[in-house]
């Protein structure tokens, strides 16, 4: 079975400061992704990785940076976080074009 | 960017109800897949299509792809509490990442 795994279910952080989420997988997929979900606006992509050190941006990418060092993880950052980006965040790979999400991360910046 | 169109957006139904979700695009598809969330879970692949008016069924989900391309739905015969969720469609062009609809929530009145 495929497994994508993050590194926090919950998290609650102050605004500006630096957030780092972490997402895992272990079926050796070149591609990753990085979604915010928020009632009402369904799945919106924040960014996206083809390949190690690759990095492309989706839809929403400001505020964010991301970081894929290695295939297998791919890294999520909030330079300084704010208010705005409290939300669900959720990881994905992509195998054989099946996405596979991991469990999301439920953000809240005070 | 491509884009499709998932209505309705919320769907209350009595246990025993029929229920059904739409997806819609303006461009001929070369897939389209259905996800499912269930509250407090993040999004799990149910199935994909590519053939031009295929059908696919899994036990009570019944799932339609137009003759066109462009059109599909997910039908749910005689609902369940345990089909509570959300429903999302996705769809991708080559190499882009899929795109998401907006979801159809389904609520289940027992």
């Amino acid at each position: 079975d495929v497994k994508v795994t993050q590194s926090s279910r919950y998290l609650v952080k102050r605004t500006g400061e630096k957030v780092f989420l972490e997402c895992v997988q272990d079926m050796d997929h070149e591609n990753m992704f990085w979604y915010r979900q928020d009632p009402g606006l369904g799945l919106r992509l924040i960014y996206f990785s083809y390949d190690v050190k690759m990095k492309e941006k989706g839809d929403i990418p400001e505020g964010y940076s991301v970081s894929r060092e290695k295939k297998e993880r791919f890294s999520l950052i909030l330079e300084s976080a704010s208010t705005n980006q409290t939300s669900m965040y959720l990881c994905a790979s992509t195998g054989e074009e099946t996405q596979y999400f991991g469990p999301g991360t439920r953000l809240l910046v005070l | 960017g491509q884009q499709v169109m998932q209505i309705p957006q919320y769907q209350h139904v009595q246990e025993g109800e029929d229920f059904t979700t739409y997806c819609n695009s303006s461009t001929t598809l070369s897939n389209i897949q259905w996800y499912k969330q269930r509250p407090g879970g993040h999004p799990v692949f149910l199935i994909q299509l590519v053939k031009s008016g295929e059908v696919k069924k899994q036990k009570r989900l019944t799932f339609q792809f137009g003759e066109a391309k462009k059109n599909s739905s997910l039908h749910i015969t005689a609902t369940q509490t345990t089909d509570v969720g959300t429903y999302f469609c996705a769809i991708n062009s080559g190499n882009t990442p899929l795109v998401f609809g907006k979801g159809t929530r389904l609520s289940v009145i027992a």
